[in-house]
């Protein structure tokens, strides 16, 4: 199993540009989530979704959208960049209310 | 999901035993004590979680106090690749999905 991927790794955007952050895991894993860290921070929650069709809101989701067509799939989409998402991005997964999550390596992104 | 609180940061010489305390003072019934860290820039790393028993794996032992007030995780013979920021986090297992991270404890061993 790969576990949790996300591409790119890097990724640099002027503001007012839209990109996806791409997730995918292949674990069968009904649970994703997106987190962000910014520099010397934890995490905060932004989308997650208990399976597909189904997302709902963390604590900071203003900014961004999230869809889940697919198990495996959960996209986030950056509509309108501003420098105050610079941040890394984290994607994770894990099977049901009870277990362990699983992190995806980051995607390190800068808004100039 | 309760709060927890964590001291911002710790030292541990290598090769002792590294004791890292959570309050989780408003913790209800259902919610387990889940243990994360966090090394250099990866995406962290789940380590152990319990209810009320102590629990213990290969990485660590987590000891909850009986009223589940507190707990410590303890990494019983840190290396110097233990150097992380350790996450505690007390989360519902039965319903809500969100898993909320707070600042965590940024732990450095020392040779």
């Amino acid at each position: 199993n790969a576990g949790v991927t996300q591409t790119p790794k890097f990724q640099v955007l002027k503001t007012g540009q839209s990109m996806t952050l791409q997730c995918a895991q292949d674990m069968n894993h009904e649970y994703m989530s997106w987190y962000r860290q910014d520099p010397g921070m934890g995490l905060r929650l932004i989308h997650y979704s208990v399976g597909a069709g189904i997302t709902d809101q963390g604590e900071v989701p203003n900014g961004y959208n999230v869809s889940r067509s697919t198990t495996e799939d959960f996209p986030l989409r950056l509509l309108s960049a501003a420098p105050s998402q610079t941040s890394v991005y984290f994607c994770a997964s894990r099977a049901g209310s009870g277990n362990e999550q699983f992190f995806g390596p980051g995607t390190r992104l800068t808004v100039l | 999901d309760a709060k927890t609180t964590q001291p911002p940061s710790m030292d541990c010489a290598e090769g002792r035993a590294a004791n890292l305390p959570c309050n989780h003072s408003t913790i209800s019934g259902n919610e387990y004590v889940y243990w994360y860290r966090q090394i250099h820039s990866q995406g962290p790393q789940y380590i152990i979680h319990g209810l009320k028993n102590n629990e213990t794996n290969e990485m660590a032992s987590l000891i909850i106090t009986e009223d589940r007030k507190s707990s410590t995780l303890i990494l019983p013979h840190a290396t110097l690749r233990d150097t992380a920021v350790y996450y505690c986090i007390v989360r519902d297992n039965t319903g809500g999905f969100k898993t909320i991270f707070g600042a965590g404890t940024r732990l450095f061993v020392k040779a």
